[in-house]
C-alpha cells in the first residue's frame, strides 16, 4: 500500500524546536519531490516548503523562512522537517505530500504541533 | 505568496451542480496548466482530485470537472451527491515547484 506516515508532532513552548518525520512506503520515494503542507485549526491548508528528489534544492514559505528546514534521507525513504523558533501561529496539522505532475497525489494522515506555554 | 481567492461556501441540491472558482494571478493560476483540486472531509488528509487543471486521477468520479480562463480557475461538481458535502482546496504552481493553495470553499449539499 502506498502509505506516507507523519510523526514527531506534539506540544512545545513557545521558541521550542520540534522534528517531524514522515515514512514513506509502498513506492519509490527517491525520483519525488516532497512538500510540506499545515492546516492552523479551522484554518485553510498553507503550503510550507519542498525538497527535490535528490535533496539538493530546497524552498520555503516566507512565513516560516529562516526557522523551518526540510530534509530527506532517501536510502531511509524518509522525510524531515525541522522546525525552530516556534510561535502560536505555527500551531497546525502538518502534512508530508508526495508531488506528482504539480500535483499532490499522496497524503499523510497528519501530525499536530501545538505551540503553547 | 498570497492565498488564491475562493468563494467561502457554495450549495447546492442533490443531482444539481455546483461551480467553484480559484482566482490568483499571472505568476500562478495564469502562468501556468499546473491548477489541481483537493477534497477534504472534516478530520481526514485532503485528497486529489483534479490534477493539471482538467485531470482525473484514476478513481475519481467523472462528475468532477476542472477549467481554467485567464488567472482564474474552476471545479465543478455535477450531480451532486451527499458524500460530496466538503471543504475543497485549489493549488497552482507559482514556479520552480513551489505552490500556493486556496482560501477554501465549504460545499453544502442541501
Amino acid at each position: 500500500e502506498v502509505q506516507l506516515v507523519e510523526s514527531g508532532g506534539g506540544l512545545v513552548q513557545p521558541g521550542g524546536s520540534l522534528r517531524l518525520s514522515c515514512a514513506a512506503s509502498g513506492f519509490t520515494f527517491s525520483p519525488f519531490w516532497m512538500h510540506w503542507v499545515r492546516q492552523g485549526p479551522g484554518k485553510g491548508l498553507v503550503w510550507v516548503s519542498r525538497i527535490n528528489s535528490d535533496g539538493s534544492s530546497t524552498n520555503y514559505a516566507d512565513s516560516v523562512k529562516g526557522r523551518f528546514t526540510i530534509s530527506r534521507d532517501n536510502a531511509k525513504n524518509t522525510l524531515y522537517l525541522q522546525i525552530n523558533s516556534l510561535r502560536a501561529e505555527d500551531t497546525a496539522v502538518y502534512y508530508c505530500t508526495r508531488e506528482d505532475f504539480w500535483a499532490f497525489d499522496i497524503w499523510g494522515q497528519g501530525t499536530m504541533v501545538t505551540v503553547s506555554s | 505568496q498570497s492565498a488564491l481567492t475562493q468563494p467561502p461556501s457554495a450549495s447546492g441540491s442533490p443531482g444539481q451542480s455546483v461551480t467553484i472558482s480559484c482566482t490568483g494571478t499571472s505568476s500562478d493560476v495564469g502562468g501556468y496548466n499546473h491548477v489541481s483540486w483537493y477534497q477534504q472531509h472534516p478530520g481526514k488528509a485532503p485528497k486529489l482530485m483534479i490534477s493539471e487543471v482538467s485531470k482525473r486521477p484514476s478513481g475519481v468520479p467523472d462528475r468532477f470537472s476542472g477549467s481554467k480562463s485567464g488567472n482564474t480557475a474552476s471545479l465543478t461538481v455535477s450531480g451532486l451527491q451527499a458524500e460530496d458535502e466538503a471543504d475543497y482546496y485549489c493549488s497552482s504552481s507559482a514556479g520552480s515547484h513551489n505552490f500556493v493553495f486556496g482560501t477554501g470553499t465549504k460545499v453544502t449539499v442541501l
